[in-house]
């Protein structure tokens, strides 16, 4: 896999958007960047993928730097319950889904 | 609901029993996955099951054998395990095609403790 790198943890108010940074400056032409959560306890939770083009769906929007080397992750009006660990992910085309240990986020009161 | 069940939810286990975690997915997917998370640590990849045939084995250890005996269920057999291997067990599937491994749903997930 590509490797990707997320900052350890982050802080963001209720209400306000978060924004998750993912650096993957390895990532080759055809592979994906996959983004996940992990609420305590359950089982992680796919939220949106891209490749080069930005997306959007109902939980959240990715954009993807036009050379492809890092993306963002934008929750536009975060709530407590979107208080998880998050995952950018890289798959090498083909082969499976590495979740390394991707960024604590927290949303305050 | 994300298609993908997990039983038991939760299974307590003495070092010599035998048991199984069962997963089911509804979601018409042709590859299946079982990964362990321990304590504050990543998810680690255990087997991949695509098509039904064992893809992938990451070193685990033989107390761990699972069993895919149709695209929609996957099974961990546990046998002689040690207070280490207690984790949360987590189940995905996904569709495989072209090469490719699309997006991967999971389960709730089996929290094991060995005793």
């Amino acid at each position: 896999d590509a490797k990707t790198t997320q900052p350890t943890s982050m802080d963001c108010a209720e209400g306000r958007a978060a924004n998750l940074p993912c650096n993957h400056s390895t990532i080759s032409g055809n592979e994906y960047v996959y983004w996940y959560r992990q609420i305590h306890s359950q089982g992680p939770q796919y939220i949106i993928h891209g490749l080069k083009n930005n997306e959007t769906n109902e939980m959240a929007s990715l954009i993807i730097t036009e050379d492809r080397k890092s993306s963002t992750l934008i929750l536009p009006h975060a709530t407590l319950r979107d208080t998880a660990v998050y995952y950018c992910i890289v798959p090498n085309y083909g082969q499976n889904f590495v979740f390394g240990p991707g960024t604590r986020l927290s949303v305050l009161p | 609901e994300t298609g993908v069940t997990q039983t038991p939810r939760h299974l307590v286990m003495g070092m010599t029993n035998k048991k199984s975690l069962k997963c089911e997915q509804h979601l018409g997917h042709n590859a299946m996955y079982w990964y362990k998370q321990s304590a504050k640590k990543p998810l680690e990849l255990m087997f991949v099951y695509s098509l039904e045939e064992r893809v992938e084995n990451n070193s685990v250890p033989s107390r761990f054998s699972p069993e895919c005996p149709n695209s929609s269920h996957l099974f961990l057999h546990l046998h002689t395990l040690q207070p280490e291997d207690s984790a949360l067990y987590l189940c995905a599937s996904s569709q495989f095609k072209g090469g490719r491994s699309y997006e991967q749903y999971f389960g709730p997930g089996t929290r094991l403790t060995v005793t």
